[in-house]
């Protein structure tokens, strides 16, 4: 079975870290883009960041920029977010996705790890 | 910065009647990068349509999706009751490079 489950959500102080995690099983990982998109409470999907299936190309969100670094481990079948300098407005549930093969759409998604961070 | 705007907010319908949402973006999108998601309660959101009009593996043929440019449509032919939760239409572009809609709530009338 293809399976996302990610990891390290968890409630912190404003501008501590996290690392979050995403074990990837039932296909082969190394082949595939991943990404990280995030949903606050009662709100919207927001994208977050992204690598390819080699790890050539990063990209992040704006508003993440500079904080967050995204990376992968392809012997662990593993996504990572390091999460740095967290703000309350990063508070929101985070998903690892993963990006179609022949397309730019996201067809497999974890459950989410939750990320609170006060004030 | 293209940004999608998803109409209407919220859809009261019966199950067996259909369903029409729309996602409207502020600048000209390729349809090969338009992708619809359905997210009920408490779960992760799951793709229905990639490509504007393709049906991603395992999803009913009474969803469909169309349009071009600026104007993209989801359908639901015959709602289920299954088919009652949150749809997000998503947009591949420059910057930032995935974007969502804000939803449309299906809700059972």
């Amino acid at each position: 079975e293809v399976q996302l489950v990610e990891s390290g959500g968890d409630l912190v102080q404003s501008g501590r870290s996290l690392r979050l995690s995403c074990a990837a099983s039932g296909f082969t990982f190394g082949d595939y883009g991943m990404h990280w998109v995030r949903q606050a409470p009662g709100k919207g999907l927001e994208w977050v960041s992204g690598i390819s299936w080699n790890s050539e190309t990063l990209i992040y969100a704006d508003s993440v920029k500079g904080r967050f670094t995204i990376s992968r481990d392809d012997a662990e079948n593993s996504l990572h977010l390091q999460m740095n300098s967290l703000r309350p407005e990063d508070t929101a549930l985070y998903y690892c996705a993963r990006r179609m093969k022949n397309n730019v759409a996201f067809d497999i998604w974890g459950q989410g790890t939750m990320v609170t961070v006060s004030s | 910065e293209s940004v999608l705007t998803q109409s209407p907010g919220t859809l009261s319908l019966s199950p067996g009647e259909r369903a029409i949402l729309s996602c409207r973006a502020s600048q000209s999108v390729s349809d090969t990068y338009l992708a619809w998601y359905q997210q009920k309660p408490g779960q992760a959101p799951r793709l229905l349509i990639y490509a504007a009009s393709s049906r991603a593996t395992g999803i009913p043929d009474r969803f469909s999706g169309s349009g071009s440019g600026t104007d993209f449509t989801l359908t639901i032919s015959r709602l289920e009751p299954e088919d009652f939760a949150v749809y997000y239409c998503q947009h591949y572009g420059s910057s930032p490079p995935w974007t969502f809609g804000q939803g449309t709530k299906v809700e059972i009338k």
